[in-house]
């Protein structure tokens, strides 16, 4: 049973579409993340999320917004897509806000034509 | 704020050699550290951490890592590797908690393991 999903799995899209990502995990956890990992493989955190509220939002444009329906849940929406927005993103999850992210999904990796 | 410095972007090592990668961090407060491992087309996983108590910390698949106050690093280190733990290898650091955690990530050093 996979602890956290993110579907899709591959986004291949234009300029200037929106987009969403969703995730799920079935840890029970409370805490939720979302990061960035650029071409150079270097990973960012972009938004934290404890029982369904924003804790961190890291200087993130508008265009990002996360919504957290319930603990379980974060999904990603991102609209008017930009070429730098180019990435692979990654949900995270951890057992409270005082833990470091234990689980991550696979990743879905975005691409923008 | 926190850093990570990982030297080394690619380390070559032969199967069944033993191998370290090496991270340094800066921070004005103490921290927590990490090793986080990613395989090819997935997420990290945690691979050890270090919080408090004996410096040398064990993992999963057999690595460990040494916690040096003085000079602010934290080596992950195998003494025999296999070709599975071909892989991305990242350092993470975060401040002692205090409301919540951010972790900072290394820009990663990838392990080619040679047969």
């Amino acid at each position: 049973d996979t602890a956290v999903s993110q579907t899709p799995k591959y986004l291949v899209t234009q300029m200037g579409n929106d987009k969403s990502i969703k995730c799920e995990q079935n840890l029970g956890h409370d805490t939720m993340y979302w990061y960035k990992q650029d071409s150079k493989k270097f990973l960012k955190i972009m938004f934290s999320y404890n029982n369904k509220e924003l804790i961190i939002n890291e200087t993130v444009p508008n265009r990002f917004s996360p919504k957290s329906p319930d603990k379980a849940h974060l999904n990603l929406h991102i609209n008017s897509l930009e070429l730098g927005d180019s990435a692979v993103y990654f949900c995270a999850s951890s057992q409270d806000m005082t833990d470091q992210p234990q689980h991550f999904g696979d990743g879905t990796r975005l691409s923008i034509l | 704020a926190q850093s990570v410095t990982q030297l080394d972007s690619q380390v070559p090592v032969f199967e069944e050699a033993p191998v370290e990668l090496r991270c340094n961090y800066s921070s004005s407060v103490s921290v927590y550290l990490f090793w986080y491992v990613q395989y090819p087309n997935q997420g990290l996983q945690l691979l050890l951490k270090y919080l408090s108590g004996s410096t040398l910390v064990k993992g999963i698949n057999g690595f460990e890592a040494e916690f040096n106050k003085s000079q602010t690093s934290f080596h992950l280190r195998k003494p025999s590797v296999h070709i599975s733990d071909t892989a991305e290898y990242f350092c993470a650091v975060s401040p002692l908690p205090g409301g919540y955690q951010k972790v900072t990530f290394g820009t990663g050093t990838k392990l080619q393991v040679i047969p």
